[in-house]
């Protein structure tokens, strides 16, 4: 189940099971939003982004869900594996005029992915 | 290569030491950037290198210099800093007009003693 608390938001799934993980984003003029996965001893990684003009993207086991009405972000792994057990952080960006990312990338508080065999 | 590098993996310095964190691609990259990272917290963003020039620092204290040598290298010299200092330090690199797609490093485990 998932909980949130003092600590970071924790999400324990069985293996194969679907995962959901929520974030909710502060920043209604953002342009990108951004999941990234960061395991232990590792830094971040890049797993999929979302343009602020769409509400679904899919890629490779993994779904990003865009609701700007409620400034809300998900990520759905399905199938979940062992290897997907990390702290997941949503984030946003801003795109400078005329195209160009600022780069500037704020990130959620995280949630805890632990996937058991 | 798409890895982004990090040396040293470890350092534990004191007050008064003066000592440098590195960082190198070889991506083609030409945006790069600094974090910090307590633990059990996100990365906060401490600077932003686009072609080179420093473009974005984000009210960081002076105690931290970056610097950019060339398009693969970023540096970050260290002088006086505190034991709250103490965090992980990661690097990484983009596209620059593909800022949220960043390809980081493992990231230097600081200790201030």
């Amino acid at each position: 189940g998932e909980s949130v608390g003092l600590h970071l938001p924790t999400l324990s799934v069985q293996e194969g099971d679907n995962s959901i993980i929520n974030c909710a984003y502060s920043n209604s003029a953002s342009d990108y939003f951004i999941w990234y996965k960061q395991e232990s001893g590792k830094g971040p990684q890049f797993i999929i982004d979302i343009r602020s003009n769409m509400d679904k993207r899919q890629g490779q086991r993994v779904t990003v869900l865009l609701n700007k009405t409620v400034k809300h972000l998900s990520l759905q792994i399905a199938a979940t594996q062992p290897g997907d057990s990390a702290v997941y952080f949503c984030a946003e960006n801003m795109v400078r005029a005329g195209g160009t990312s600022y780069g500037k990338l704020t990130f959620g508080q995280g949630t805890i992915l632990t996937v058991h065999p | 290569d798409t890895e982004v590098t990090q040396t040293p993996k470890h350092l534990v310095m004191g007050m008064t030491n003066k000592k440098s964190l590195k960082c190198e691609q070889h991506m083609g990259h030409r945006a790069m950037y600094w974090y910090k990272q307590k633990a059990k917290k996100p990365p906060e963003l401490m600077f932003v290198y686009s072609y080179e020039k420093l473009s974005i620092n984000e009210s960081v204290p002076s105690r931290f210099s970056p610097e950019c040598p060339n398009s693969s290298l970023l540096n970050l010299h260290l002088h006086a800093l505190q034991p709250e200092d103490s965090a992980l330090y990661l690097c990484a690199s983009s596209f620059r007009d593909r800022g949220y797609e960043q390809y980081f490093g493992p990231g230097t485990r600081l200790t201030v003693t």
